[in-house]
């Protein structure tokens, strides 16, 4: 079955930029939308953005100026940049498959924990 | 943006117990709610969506309803595994918002 899974650096200094990418196994990256997700600890849940697998993206406007996700569909991978990153920033990332049948997401990445410290 | 709000925030039942969840949108969102449960340390898992459809797989104690503004999750009889943390998620118009969660808790 597909799964997902988040990698990249588990702590980012104040002012730097935070990447991740998540890898789509079990199955194509084509035909979906895909989605970043964020959790601060303790907290609820955020919509970070998402992208078609040709590339059309969605940005949540408070995080619109710092957000770029892009897709390579060759090594069925999609990937999250955050710049200027603060400690509010701090949270587990998820990457989340968009379901075919609406705007909700239907299969979701284990989550990578991302802090935010010097 | 479309503002979610669930009650309780929290709730504590028994095993056995059936229980009801409340999601209040700001705005009516014409059935456009999914629900997910998720329990400590792991990533959310779907339940429902178009506010009454459970996804395959869920089990059928899981029920939802509501309309405009007002949606409800149900879990007709409570068993270890549910407790948990639930969350609503609108996705009538971007940017798609949840709900603050609502704290499932042993009694």
């Amino acid at each position: 079955q597909v799964e997902l899974q988040e990698s990249g650096p588990g702590l980012v200094k104040p002012s730097e930029t935070l990447s991740l990418t998540c890898t789509v196994s079990g199955g194509s990256i084509s035909s979906y939308y895909w989605s970043w997700i964020r959790q601060p600890p303790g907290k609820g849940l955020e919509c970070i953005g998402y992208i078609s697998y040709s590339g059309s993206t969605y940005y949540n406007p408070p995080l619109k100026s710092r957000v770029t996700i892009s897709v390579d569909t060759s090594k069925n991978q999609f990937s999250l940049k955050l710049s200027s990153v603060t400690a509010a920033d701090t949270a587990v990332y998820y990457c989340a498959r968009i379901a075919r049948s609406g705007w909700f997401w239907d299969l979701w990445g284990q989550g990578t924990l991302v802090t935010v410290s010097s | 943006d479309i503002q979610m709000t669930q009650s309780p925030s929290s709730l504590s039942a028994s095993v056995g117990d059936r229980v009801t969840i409340t999601c209040r949108a700001s705005l009516g969102i014409s059935n456009s709610l999914a629900w997910y449960q998720q329990k400590p340390g792991k990533a959310p898992k779907f339940l429902l969506y178009a506010a009454s459809r459970l996804e395959s797989g869920v089990p059928s104690r899981f029920s939802g309803s509501g309309s405009g503004t007002d949606y409800t999750l149900t879990i007709s009889s409570l068993q270890p595994e549910d407790f948990a943390s639930y969350y609503c998620q609108q996705y009538y118009s971007t940017p798609y918002t949840f709900g603050q969660g609502t704290k499932l808790e042993i009694k």
